[in-house]
């Protein structure tokens, strides 16, 4: 079956813009997470979402990153007036509820550059 | 200090060698624990959780200390395609004995087997 999908594969914009980044999670899964992943570097936790309410946003850097999942499946990510220092590759992990050992599947990913 | 922390190589080994990984946690109250294999420009994906019974899937042996918390990968006959990044993970879970999955990844070590 179709995994996750993430949209744009890449996004290109300047200091100080808007940005989206979608995730579709597989059909199904409950839990959705978002994690940032900087070169060199592991994934970073960013927000956890069980159903349609954000349960964790501890991982959010700052007021200019926010997400939402309004309907309990699609997510979006929305980072306002972009930094340098955003850029990073965006993953999306969903998993069919909250059993300790339920396998978290990850998207491709979204590569922010922000020049 | 890093919650979970890895040696991050890089390590370049031959065909058939044998190479482990080590990883150390601070987080007494890891509840999960895990290997990812991350391949260069794509998402992590499961390589094996880790028991504290030490487990095997095949050529690679994970193996978890709780009283040291101490992680360690075994790579047993490597191959060219075994060439990744591993992803050492751990999830603390929460009170109420679920684990609704915050990943908490290390650095990653870089594998390279060479013919």
């Amino acid at each position: 079956g179709a995994g996750v999908s993430q949209t744009p594969s890449n996004k290109v914009t300047e200091k100080g813009k808007y940005v989206e980044l979608r995730c579709d999670p597989i059909s199904g899964h409950t839990a959705l997470y978002w994690y940032r992943q900087s070169l060199g570097q592991g994934p970073e936790f960013l927000i956890y979402f069980q159903g349609t309410g954000a349960a964790d946003d501890s991982g959010l850097p700052n007021d200019r990153f926010f997400a939402v999942r309004p309907e309990g499946s699609v997510s979006t990510l929305k980072i306002q007036r972009t930094e340098r220092g955003d850029s990073a590759v965006y993953l999306c992990a969903s998993r069919f509820g909250t059993r300790r050992g339920n396998e978290q599947f990850f998207g491709p990913g979204t590569r922010l550059t922000v020049l | 200090r890093k919650e979970v922390e890895q040696d991050p190589g890089p390590f370049n080994v031959p065909e058939g060698a044998t190479v482990a990984f080590n990883c150390t946690y601070s987080n007494s109250a890891s509840q999960s624990f895990f290997w990812y294999r991350q391949d260069c420009r794509k998402e992590p994906k499961l390589l094996m959780s880790v028991y504290s019974s030490g487990n095997e899937d095949g050529r690679f042996t994970a193996q978890l200390n709780r009283a040291s918390q101490y992680i360690s990968l075994l790579i047993r006959d490597s191959k060219l395609s075994d060439s990744a990044t591993y992803l050492c993970v751990v999830n603390i879970g929460d009170a109420g004995g679920t684990s609704y999955g915050k990943l908490t990844f290390g650095q990653g070590t870089i594998l390279t087997v060479h013919p």
